[in-house]
């Protein structure tokens, strides 16, 4: 079954402090797709980024970056110079390919507050 | 940019009513979603929708859920008489068929049952 795994359920830093977000998955399939979401207060999701278990390169856009590593089953999340915007919650999960749908798995959230 | 709209965005109703939360996907897409979202937990899958047919349900989505493309625009869940724990945000989404692509999520409705 797959899984993933969000071992930080709050964090809280200073504005402009750089802060990386866990995310490990579990699956048996060897294509998959991981996402990450933000969820701001007001509730709706909001798509951030989306890997093919094929392209382990590390993507950057802005103050936001990526790390995926298959070794070790991780997709971890950085935000650099972080601001009061960013606080929300945030999301990775998994895709299950299911005749070409998207079941996506998530994992539980990290509530992640800046603080100014 | 094209969106999927749910409405309403908040609905309260009283334990035993049958509830419809409707979604308009984005209009080239052809897979839909709707998932769950009980208030501080994760987001839960409860179905996926292709071709008029469900592809793909979770032990979520026991007899009293049911789905329909009733048109060619509206994706509807109807619960057919609600419990205190279907209180919940509902979110619906959509796809296009290249799996490639990501699932656009609509803003959710927040279901209440009282």
């Amino acid at each position: 079954a797959q899984k993933v795994t969000q071992a930080q359920t709050e964090i809280s830093v200073v504005e402009k402090e750089d802060v990386t977000l866990d995310c490990v998955y579990e699956t048996r399939d060897t294509t998959y797709y991981l996402f990450w979401y933000k969820q701001p207060p007001s509730g709706e999701l909001v798509f951030l980024i989306r890997r093919n278990s094929f392209d382990e390169q590390n993507e950057i856009s802005g103050r936001y970056s990526w790390n995926f590593q298959k070794s070790t089953s991780s997709f971890n999340f950085t935000i650099t110079a972080s601001q009061v915007v960013d606080s929300a919650v945030y999301f990775c999960a998994l895709s299950d390919l299911i005749q070409g749908a998207q079941k996506l798995v998530f994992g539980q959230g990290t509530r992640l507050t800046i603080n100014p | 940019e094209p969106e999927v709209t749910q409405t309403p965005s908040h609905q309260v109703t009283q334990m035993g009513q049958e509830v419809i939360l409707r979604c308009v996907p984005i209009s080239n897409h052809l897979y839909f979603y709707w998932y769950r979202q009980i208030l501080g937990q994760k987001v839960e899958f409860l179905v996926s929708f292709y071709n008029n047919e469900i592809s793909e349900k979770s032990e979520i989505f026991d007899d009293q859920f049911s789905v329909e493309r009733p048109d060619g625009s509206n994706f509807t869940l109807k619960i057919r008489s609600t419990k205190l724990e279907d209180s919940a945000m509902y979110f619906c989404a959509s796809s296009r068929e290249d799996p490639n692509t990501e699932a656009f999520f609509g803003q959710g409705t927040r279901l209440t049952v009282v």
